[in-house]
């Protein structure tokens, strides 16, 4: 199972942008990376995923390096209300089940200080 | 706006007794998923659904966990007999199949004393 590595936690100011990192260095060529958030108390909420080019949408921008092997999740204006736990996942394909098992690892505690 | 639906939000019980807890996943949805929350673990996989077949819960104690999905509408999560050590938040999220993106539910929050 591919797995992602991401620091702990980051530290960001107000009105700046946000860029988490994520390392995916055993991930296969057909599995996508999925960026979630979770705020306090709350259930997690999907920001964005990607295959292998560059993606955006409305809430974050996801940089995906060529060799697939990490990628960074951009926050381009990070506000107070972004302060949460971040968590890069690998969606892995579950055998001949064709069922999807999604992994959590720690995450990534944002601060996004005023 | 379309969402999870979890019941209860919060549970206190004595151990030994029986919790269920219900999800309505998203009208559509084919998959639905349970996870556990502590502060120890993190989130963790409990057990999948794929058009209500159970396709993995291998992550679930499996002599006192069961899960169901009776219809579409409905995903059940038993603990029986309940013990202290599976007070935690639990999650239901749903999506599809071919989207592969989870929409969480808002957790229910249990504490067996």
């Amino acid at each position: 199972d591919a797995k992602t590595t991401q620091p702990p936690s980051m530290d960001c100011a107000e009105g700046r942008a946000a860029n988490l990192p994520c390392n995916h260095s055993t991930i296969s060529g057909n599995e996508y990376v999925y960026w979630y958030r979770q705020i306090h108390s709350q259930g997690p909420q999907y920001i964005i995923h990607g295959l292998k080019n560059n993606e955006t949408n409305e809430m974050a921008s996801l940089i995906i390096t060529e060799d697939r092997k990490s990628s960074t999740l951009i926050l381009p204006h990070a506000t107070l209300r972004d302060t949460a736990v971040y968590y890069c996942i690998v969606r892995v394909a579950e055998g001949n089940t064709g069922g999807f098992k999604t992994i959590f690892g720690a995450g990534t505690r944002l601060f996004v200080k005023a | 706006d379309a969402r999870v639906t979890q019941t209860p939000r919060h549970k206190v019980t004595e151990m030994g007794q029986e919790v269920t807890m219900r999800c309505q996943p998203i009208l559509g949805h084919n998959t639905v998923f349970w996870y556990r929350q502590t502060m120890m673990q993190g989130l963790e996989l409990l057990a999948y659904f794929r058009n209500r077949a159970p396709l993995d819960d291998s992550g679930m104690p499996k002599d006192r966990f069961s899960a169901e999905m009776p219809d579409a509408t409905l995903a059940t999560l038993k603990i029986q007999p309940s013990e202290p050590r599976d007070s935690a938040v639990y999650f239901c999220a749903s999506g599809l199949v071919q989207g592969g993106t989870q929409y969480f539910g808002p957790g229910t929050r249990l504490l067996v004393l």
